[in-house]
């Protein structure tokens, strides 16, 4: 089985900077993703890592590090339209899991 | 682009009826799609997985009779919830997953649709 931990809430300040870690447990890594969601909508894909490294796009990057089962993904210059949950999600073998899901309240 | 289509996007249902949920990629062929259930302030849990022309494979604790999955062609996939009840009400969301790196649509990425809300009464 799988298990993705995330932190469940976090709050940020406008403009700020914020890292969600993700930790997991598998066999058969396949890649690790993050998602944003927004309320009442599907999730829309941000990033996608599957060797060990930082890969940034734009505001946002994400790093991973296999050998540890850890992910984080960084965004900066935070927006209130950044309030949302952001999902990390891990690939074994051909299916797609995903944490619980951190959800990020941005305040002015 | 890669878009994924998901009709309808919500419906409400009598308690004992049927629904099915369809879910197509628009631009590209799926070989592989996958339904997802999320109730409120929850995440994702991976419901089955289907690829073109054979029979899907579902996770524990799924129902295969109650939950049919149909992927009858590569850019059509269904999902029929038999005789719904309250507790099936959710947010059912599919994604799909191209062949390869064609036309801006990669292989490692699954492309969400954009849900459907369910409401059983």
């Amino acid at each position: 089985g799988q298990n993705i931990d995330q932190p469940t809430e976090m709050t940020a300040t406008e403009g700020a900077i914020v890292q969600i870690n993700c930790t997991y447990q598998t066999s058969g890594f396949n890649g690790l993703f993050w998602y944003q969601q927004h309320a009442g909508e599907a999730p829309t894909f941000l990033s996608y890592n599957v060797l060990d490294g930082l890969e940034e796009k734009g505001r946002f990057s994400s790093f991973l590090s296999r050998s540890k089962g850890y992910s984080y993904l960084l965004l900066k210059e935070l927006q209130m339209k950044d309030s949302a949950s952001y999902l990390c999600a891990v690939r074994a073998r051909r299916d797609m899991r995903f944490g619980a899901g951190t959800r990020l309240t941005v305040k002015p | 682009g890669a878009v994924v289509s998901q009709h309808p996007s919500w419906v409400i249902c009598k308690s004992g009826t049927s629904v099915k949920i369809e879910c197509r990629s628009l631009d590209f062929q799926a070989t592989t799609m996958f339904w997802y259930r999320q109730f409120p302030k929850q995440s994702l849990m991976l419901m089955a997985t289907s690829n073109e022309g054979s029979k899907a494979t579902y996770e524990q604790g799924v129902e295969k009779d109650k939950f049919l999955i149909n992927h009858a062609s590569l850019t059509l996939s269904t999902l029929t919830v038999t005789s719904a009840h309250p507790e099936d009400s959710s947010f059912y969301i599919c994604s799909a997953r191209g062949a390869g790196t064609s036309g801006g649509v990669s292989s490692y990425e699954q492309y969400f649709g954009p849900g459907t809300r369910l409401t059983v009464t």
